[in-house]
């Protein structure tokens, strides 16, 4: 069983365009996280939320807005994709081991391509 | 202050051989340091950690050695496998407010093992 999984794999679409990644993780974590890998392969985190909660919210352009119906879920939406928004975006949930030591578990990640 | 500098940017190492790669920051808040280990078209997975009041870690063939006092850190590979083949992510885990906790990553290391 898939432990994070991200839907679409692949996503091609057209400058201007709407469009959504959902995630979803089986683990009962209850932090979940997006990054943004860009094509020199540097990952750097968006967005985390905590049992629905907005936690962290580095600068990211408004036009990405997160979404969490509940803790097993964060979807990320993209209004008006620019050739900039090209790359992979990986979800990702984590377990507190014990104090300030976590696991990060990542999802397989969606290639996103902004013709 | 909240970055992490990893070097080499990519290493080509014959099989059998010692791979290193090196880390360093500036903040002496970060108390976790985790190791990713990132294959083609995969999600980042945690491959070994390290707590700051530690000078070194081992499992199997990965060792991390943590320098405190020169804030430095490094991953050794031993023996090194084609199948070791991969991006390599140091990180550092910063706790903020609420007691969450933050990943700041390295911008990853391309190993090559060769034959």
């Amino acid at each position: 069983d898939t432990a994070v999984s991200q839907t679409p794999k692949y996503l091609v679409t057209q400058m201007g365009n709407d469009k959504s990644i959902k995630c979803e993780q089986n683990l009962g974590h209850d932090t979940m996280y997006w990054y943004k890998q860009d094509s020199k392969k540097f990952l750097k985190i968006m967005f985390s939320y905590n049992n629905k909660e907005l936690i962290i919210n580095e600068t990211v352009p408004n036009r990405f807005s997160p979404k969490s119906p509940d803790k097993a879920h964060l979807n990320l939406h993209i209004n008006s994709l620019e050739l900039g928004d090209s790359a992979v975006y990986f979800c990702a949930s984590s377990q507190v081991l014990s104090y300030g030591q976590e696991t990060q578990y990542f999802g397989p990640g969606t290639r996103l391509l902004v013709l | 202050q909240q970055q992490v500098k990893q070097s080499p940017q990519s290493l080509i190492v014959q099989k059998g051989g010692i791979s290193i790669i090196n880390c360093a920051y500036e903040n002496t808040a970060f108390d976790y340091f985790p190791w990713y280990q990132q294959f083609p078209g995969k999600g980042p997975a945690l491959l070994i950690a390290i707590r700051p009041d530690v000078s070194e870690k081992k499992e199997g063939r990965f060792t991390i050695s943590f320098n405190k006092s020169a804030k430095q850190f490094s991953l050794h590979i031993m023996d090194s496998q084609p199948g070791d083949s991969a991006t390599y992510f140091c990180a550092a885990s910063l706790m903020f407010s609420g007691g969450y906790n933050k990943l700041i990553f390295g911008a990853g290391t391309r190993l090559a093992v060769h034959p």
